[in-house]
């Protein structure tokens, strides 16, 4: 079975600038989770889609934003790049478990190193 | 507000070495899962498991095991004979899981060095 996939595997772009990075989960689950591993910050969440739709956001500007397509697939958009956020960028999935009313444990993709220059 | 203490920041042990990472917790809900991942030098980070809140049973994998105390709020994990591969920031996580907030709330990460 393939894991979480994320693209590009490394990405340098200059201030100011917009990038976008893509995740497909694991066949089968339907929340996509962002993070972001900036160093000296440790891994902060960013966003979560499920089901197509945005259920909650971490403590980040609105330049930070995303969607996800029917195929469950996620993309992350980042607007007016700044230096500091220059990161590692983390995909995860994982589906909702109904008989027990909660999430299963998230599946991590190999990230997105952003570096801005 | 959750919030995940892992008060070591790095540890070095030769192998073969029983090494234990702590981490402490904080939150208010009474239904919450407990996480531990490993995060080796190509950055992924690799599941390795949970817990809820509801099951405080100790779990044994292989050279892992996981002590879960609900009364002190800690949840540490321990490698029995620790090898060359185990190097990696070990990170313990929390997330209350309920039908509207779903995110995992890291701890700094314990950076674990096993030598020969």
């Amino acid at each position: 079975e393939a894991g979480v996939t994320q693209s590009p595997t490394h990405l340098i772009k200059t201030r100011g600038q917009q990038v976008t990075l893509r995740c497909s989960p694991i066949s089968g689950h339907t929340s996509v989770y962002w993070y972001q591993q900036a160093l000296g910050l440790g891994l902060q969440f960013l966003l979560w889609y499920d089901e197509g739709e945005e259920r909650n956001r971490g403590n980040f500007p609105p330049r930070f934003s995303g969607r996800q397509f029917p195929n469950y697939s996620s993309e992350l958009n980042v607007n007016a790049l700044e230096l500091e956020d220059s990161a590692l960028y983390l995909c995860a999935s994982s589906s909702y478990l109904p008989a027990v009313r909660s999430y299963n444990e998230q599946f991590f993709g190999p990230g997105t190193r952003l570096t801005v220059l | 507000a959750q919030k995940v203490t892992q008060a070591q920041t790095e540890i070095s042990v030769v192998e073969k070495e029983d090494v234990t990472l702590d981490c402490v917790y904080e939150t208010r809900d009474t239904t919450y899962y407990l996480f531990w991942y490993k995060q080796p030098p190509s950055g992924e980070l690799v599941f390795l498991i949970r817990r809820n809140s509801f099951d405080e049973q100790n779990e044994i994998s292989g050279r892992y095991s996981w002590n879960f105390q609900k009364s002190t709020s800690s949840f540490n994990f321990t490698i029995t004979a620790s090898q060359v591969v185990d190097s990696a920031v070990y990170f313990c996580a929390l997330t209350e899981n309920t039908g509207t907030a779903s995110k995992l709330t890291f701890g700094t990460g314990t950076r674990l060095q096993v030598t020969l």
